[in-house]
């Protein structure tokens, strides 16, 4: 699976979009782009996956560059209850169901 | 629907000790997989089961171990107890385990070797 690279942390002002960006520039064409969060020693949360598309659901939107060596995960309006670690992982097939969690990036919500 | 649960949320055990957690995974689920996470080494793949079979293993000796039963339930087991044992297990259940099928964590066992 192709390597991603997050920044190490970041802070945000509560109800403002978060954006977090994530390279994964050796990407192949057959591999997805998932994103999950953990909030303090708690499991990690599904937010969001897509291949080339962008992608929305409740939680987050998930922009994917055109040629796909990066994206971006935006929180629309970001609470204290979005602070947590946020990892960015790109999966193939070949691995079948193992993610590859890497250091994600630390956010912090500010009221 | 239920989550992920895993059980118990915390252990204590004693160095040369074994242990086995266990795993129920969402309804409908046959993939489990599991975790190590520890504050030095992170979140690391242990193995994976389907239908079960183990269809993967990360690099963990061979202390480690696992089963899933026909109802798709995992356990995983740990011989001879070392310090650095010590971390939260998490276990992971998804549909069917391809690459477009998301999976869900639990919140994991705390396992403290003293």
């Amino acid at each position: 699976d192709a390597k991603t690279t997050q920044p190490p942390s970041m802070d945000c002002a509560e109800g403002r979009a978060a954006n977090l960006p994530c390279n994964h520039s050796t990407i192949s064409g057959n591999e997805y782009v998932y994103w999950y969060r953990q909030i303090h020693s708690q499991g990690p949360q599904y937010i969001i996956h897509g291949l080339k598309n962008n992608e929305t659901n409740e939680m987050a939107s998930l922009i994917i560059t055109e040629d796909r060596k990066s994206s971006t995960l935006i929180l629309p309006h970001a609470t204290l209850r979005d602070t947590a670690v946020y990892y960015c992982i790109v999966r193939g097939q070949a691995a079948g169901n193992k993610l590859t969690f890497g250091g994600g990036t630390r956010v912090l919500v500010k009221p | 629907k239920a989550g992920v649960t895993q059980t118990p949320r915390y252990l204590i055990k004693t160095r040369g000790q074994q242990v086995t957690l266990s795993c129920s995974p969402i309804s409908g689920h046959r993939s489990v997989s599991w975790y190590q996470q520890t504050p030095g080494q992170g979140l690391q793949f242990l193995f994976e089961y389907f239908s079960e079979t183990q269809r993967n293993k990360g690099n963990f000796p061979g202390r480690f171990s696992g089963r899933q039963f026909s109802n798709s339930r995992s356990e995983m087991n740990v011989s001879t107890l070392e310090l650095g044992d010590s971390a939260l297990y998490l276990c992971a259940s998804s549909w069917s385990g391809t690459v477009n099928t998301e999976a869900f964590f639990g919140q994991g066992t705390r396992l403290t070797v003293v």
